[in-house]
């Protein structure tokens, strides 16, 4: 079975610019999730689809990122314009279920993004 | 509100002990789920074990055990036999609808 998949696994941008990730989630899971985690810091939620509906964004910054999953299957998280803070690994991760009290979240690679 | 704390910042243990990586969690939901997972310096995060909040048992799996302690609000990860393969951050999480990770703990194990 193929683990989520991202890309690219490295970014380097310099503020004010824009930068997409693109993540594919394990086949067959409706739950999808962008997890920001900041060096020395555990991952923290920033949104979940369960398909191509959004379940939580409340801790997604609206005024600079955006995110959508087309076809409730791949995800694109956008960043509009990059700060120094975004700097940060973006991980993607999926799961079976909504992710309640059961269900494993199976998670990618992540994307290492750097803002110069 | 949902807390999970992880008070060791890093752990040293040494090749084929044992060691036990301390996560308290706060929540008033008398549902919910807890996680550990390990995140080598690929970045990858490698689910370990699951507990439910009703679950009687201990969680195990392999070397990796739960102690759960419900009254406490803990729930320890125990690593027997430890291996140089180990040697990663380790995050316990919790989950009542959407997954509260901690700070981590960094173990080294040493040959």
């Amino acid at each position: 079975e193929a683990g989520v998949a991202q890309s690219p696994r490295y970014k380097i941008i310099e503020k004010r610019q824009s930068v997409a990730f693109w993540c594919n989630p394990i086949s067959g899971h409706a739950t999808l999730y962008w997890y920001q985690q900041i060096l020395g810091q555990g991952p923290k939620l920033l949104i979940q689809f369960q398909n191509n509906g959004v379940v939580d964004d409340s801790q997604l910054p609206k005024d600079r990122f955006s995110a959508e999953r087309l076809k409730g299957v791949d995800s694109t998280l956008k960043i509009q314009p990059a700060k120094l803070e975004d700097s940060a690994v973006y991980l993607c991760a999926s799961s079976l279920d909504q992710g309640l009290v059961v269900g494993e979240q199976f998670f990618g690679p992540g994307t290492r993004l750097t803002v110069l | 509100a949902q807390k999970i704390t992880q008070t060791q910042p890093g752990m040293f243990v040494q090749e084929k002990e044992a060691v036990t990586l301390d996560c308290t969690y706060d929540t008033s939901d008398p549902s919910y789920g807890l996680f550990w997972y390990k995140q080598p310096s690929s970045g990858e995060m490698i689910f370990l074990i699951y507990q439910g909040s009703y679950d009687q048992q201990n969680a195990t799996e392999g070397r990796y055990s739960l102690n759960f302690q419900k009254a406490r609000k803990s729930a320890n990860l125990v690593i027997s036999a430890s291996q140089l393969g180990d040697s990663a951050m380790y995050f316990c999480a919790m989950s009542t609808g959407k997954l509260i990770f901690g700070q981590g703990t960094t173990l080294q194990v040493k040959p």
